[in-house]
């Protein structure tokens, strides 16, 4: 089946700094997202990408998806505290498969104050 | 409104028993999703209901495992004669019409002893 490398597995970082972790596929997409996931809860989405190409921004948060389709990338900047957890990229093909999201393996992130 | 509400939080069952996971959606919400998380890993589609009928089950692992959504709102996962194997967070989702996000909710730990 389909799969998606997500890296790093893990990030410890200082607060303040700015943190980038990607997602690549033997496959294209035509949706990426990008997901953040805390202890004993779901995974809340952060961000949604339609189109190849198209850069979005919620907040400190930024995100690509890659003009080939087969890989996406998460920036958080001036990292704090709260962005501590696990984040998950997400794709979907649509169509009949909507709702069928393939996730990676997830990047844990860890600030320290 | 409340989010999508899974019961129980929690399951302790021994290998060979039968149990079965709700799932309350968002109210209004037309189409529900099962997926299974194991330890250290991504969720992993299971299963996606339109309405009252499975749309796709392409993700269920074998036919210990079945999934009910009678009324076309909560929905139940049922798995037969348990394995050690099984022991995982079975995450639910919701979403409105096609193309809006998925809200998961909290997940059930299931742990077969």
């Amino acid at each position: 089946g389909q799969q998606l490398n997500q890296s790093p597995q893990s990030m410890f970082i200082q607060e303040g700094e700015d943190v980038s972790m990607n997602c690549t596929s033997s496959s294209i997409f035509n949706t990426w997202l990008w997901y953040k996931q805390d202890p004993g809860e779901g995974p809340v989405l952060l961000i949604a990408l339609y189109k190849a190409g198209e850069l979005t921004s919620n907040g400190r948060l930024t995100a690509q998806f890659g003009i080939t389709r087969k890989d996406s990338f998460l920036n958080i900047s001036a990292s704090i505290p709260s962005d501590v957890g696990i984040y998950f990229c997400a794709g979907q093909l649509g169509g009949t498969s909507y709702g069928k999201l393939t996730f990676g393996q997830g990047t844990i992130l860890t600030v320290h104050p | 409104g409340a989010g999508v509400s899974q019961t129980p939080s929690n399951k302790v069952t021994e290998k060979g028993k039968y149990v079965e996971l709700r799932c309350d959606p968002i109210s209004g919400h037309t189409a529900l999703y099962w997926y299974r998380q194991s330890l250290g890993q991504g969720p992993e589609f299971l299963i996606y209901f339109q309405g009252t009928g499975a749309a796709d089950d392409s993700g269920l692992p074998n036919d210990r495992f079945f999934a009910v959504r009678p009324e076309g709102s909560v929905s139940t996962l049922k798995i037969q004669r348990t394995e050690r194997g099984d022991s995982a967070v079975y995450l639910c989702a919701s979403s409105g019409r096609q193309g809006t996000p998925l809200h998961f909710g909290n997940g059930t730990r299931l742990t077969v002893t």
